[in-house]
């Protein structure tokens, strides 16, 4: 039961590199949503998709971009990293909430750094 | 726009003693609202979610939730805390619109001393 899947668990960068979080998830899920954790401060949506080709901003998408070619991978990229995006990084998936009942399933999360 | 609100940072209790996690929500329409937790170094697990059936909503580990549309509250009680439940706890809302998107709460370290 691999669920969803988030490679790297922890990565350091320099200022300006670039790299891209993976996630894959088994459950033919239609959606897939990239959240970051920052103390104190909750989970805040970076993007979501609704399903393979099609991609949206969440609340925070400055510096990041996505990709939903498969069902499956939803990659997070980013281009030039900040310190600002000094985050835990965390992918998650879900069938359609209101109708059919079923949860957010969570990756364990990417511990990223930039310094 | 729906949103929740979880006050203070940090709850501290005793093992055995009730546990009393508050959560207030807004919104415009009836909500769709749950309750999420996540152990050290762990993602996100669904503890329980309201969906406009019954009020008082079961979840796992004992915990439980009633929604009261009165006091646009959702707060998670557990009669007994455990040591296994120190985790910090998040409430989120499911947003309106049409769209799948979950609004959280800053969330709730728990604490329980021996």
């Amino acid at each position: 039961n691999a669920g969803v899947t988030q490679t790297p668990k922890f990565r350091i960068l320099k200022i300006g590199q670039s790299m891209t979080l993976q996630c894959t998830q088994d459950m033919n899920h239609n959606y897939m949503y990239w959240y970051r954790q920052d103390p104190g401060m909750g989970l805040k949506l970076i993007y979501y998709s609704v399903g393979a080709g099609i991609t949206d901003k969440g609340e925070v998408p400055n510096g990041y971009n996505v990709s939903r070619s498969t069902t499956e991978d939803f990659p997070l990229r980013l281009e030039l990293a900040a310190p600002s995006q000094t985050s835990v990084y965390f992918c998650a998936s879900s069938y359609p909430t209101r109708t059919t009942n079923e949860k957010l399933f969570f990756g364990s999360g990417t511990q990223l750094s930039v310094l | 726009a729906q949103s929740v609100t979880q006050l203070g940072s940090h709850v501290s209790v005793s093992e055995g003693a009730l546990v009393l996690l508050r959560c207030n929500y807004s919104s415009s329409v009836p909500p769709y609202l749950f309750w999420y937790v996540q152990y050290p170094n762990q993602g996100l697990q669904l503890l329980l979610k309201y969906t406009s059936a019954a009020t008082l909503v079961k979840g796992i580990n004992g915990f439980e939730a009633e929604f009261k549309k009165s006091e646009t509250s959702f707060h998670l009680t557990k009669p007994s805390a455990h040591m296994s439940d120190a985790a910090e706890y998040f409430c989120a809302i499911l947003s309106e619109g049409g769209s799948e998107k979950l609004v959280f709460g800053k969330g709730m370290k728990l604490t329980v001393n021996p």
